[in-house]
């Protein structure tokens, strides 16, 4: 069984900052993939960045990098020029590669300010 | 490009009653799961549908059941509401291989009284 596991309840940020979070797993598969969503006030889950575990090369999308390390099942989150906009909850999730077994495994959640 | 929609946005019901949720999935999308999320905690996988079947359930009791119909859209039907079925709902389409991830719907409280 897959499990997701996120040790910081919440985490402040000064604005224009860099801050990371953490994230372990647990899977005895091969394939994946790994996410990070974002989810505000607004309630919706939005997709910040995703990994495929056979990719050896750190996913980034503009402000937002991972730093996967596979041997030791750890898939951290960096977000650096931190904006006000950017204070959410972040959850780390994995994903076998489809079919019945192709749904998120959630973490429980980071809470992140950007303060002023 | 469309995304996920889901009707009502709150929904207020008395225990033991049923209800049903409904999520209209993203254009190209024909996989829906469904998700339910406690207060401060993480999303639980509910179930999913692909071509109209249950296609994956997580550890949820059959009071909790769905349908997806041809368009892709999906239901969410729970029976027998209990005071700890009260929770965020949310749904999420995708291809079948989550190639690019999953599109999540703004979700769907919850409460039972």
């Amino acid at each position: 069984a897959q499990t997701v596991t996120q040790s910081q309840p919440e985490m402040s940020v000064q604005e224009a900052e860099t801050v990371t979070l953490s994230c372990t797993y647990d899977t005895s598969e091969n394939n994946y993939y790994l996410f990070w969503y974002k989810q505000p006030p607004s309630r919706q889950m939005i997709l910040v960045i995703r990994q495929e575990a056979y990719k050896q090369q750190n996913a980034t999308e503009n402000r937002f990098s991972v730093n996967f390390q596979k041997a030791a099942k750890s898939f951290s989150l960096k977000i650096s020029d931190s904006q006000l906009g950017d204070t959410a909850m972040y959850f780390c999730a994995s994903s076998l590669y489809g079919g019945s077994q192709g749904n998120l495994i959630f973490g429980k959640g980071t809470k992140l300010s950007v303060k002023p | 490009e469309t995304g996920v929609t889901q009707s009502p946005t709150h929904l207020i019901k008395t225990r033991g009653q049923q209800v049903t949720l409904r999520c209209s999935s993203q254009s190209g999308h024909n996989t829906v799961s469904w998700y339910q999320q406690a207060l401060g905690q993480g999303p639980q996988f509910i179930f999913q549908y692909y071509r109209e079947e249950e296609n994956g359930r997580g550890n949820f009791p059959p009071r909790f059941s769905g349908l997806q119909f041809p368009n892709y859209s999906s239901e969410l039907n729970v029976n027998a509401l209990e005071l700890d079925d009260s929770a965020l709902y949310l749904c999420a389409s995708s291809t079948p291989v989550p190639v690019y991830g999953y599109t999540f719907g703004s979700g769907t409280r919850l409460t039972v009284v």
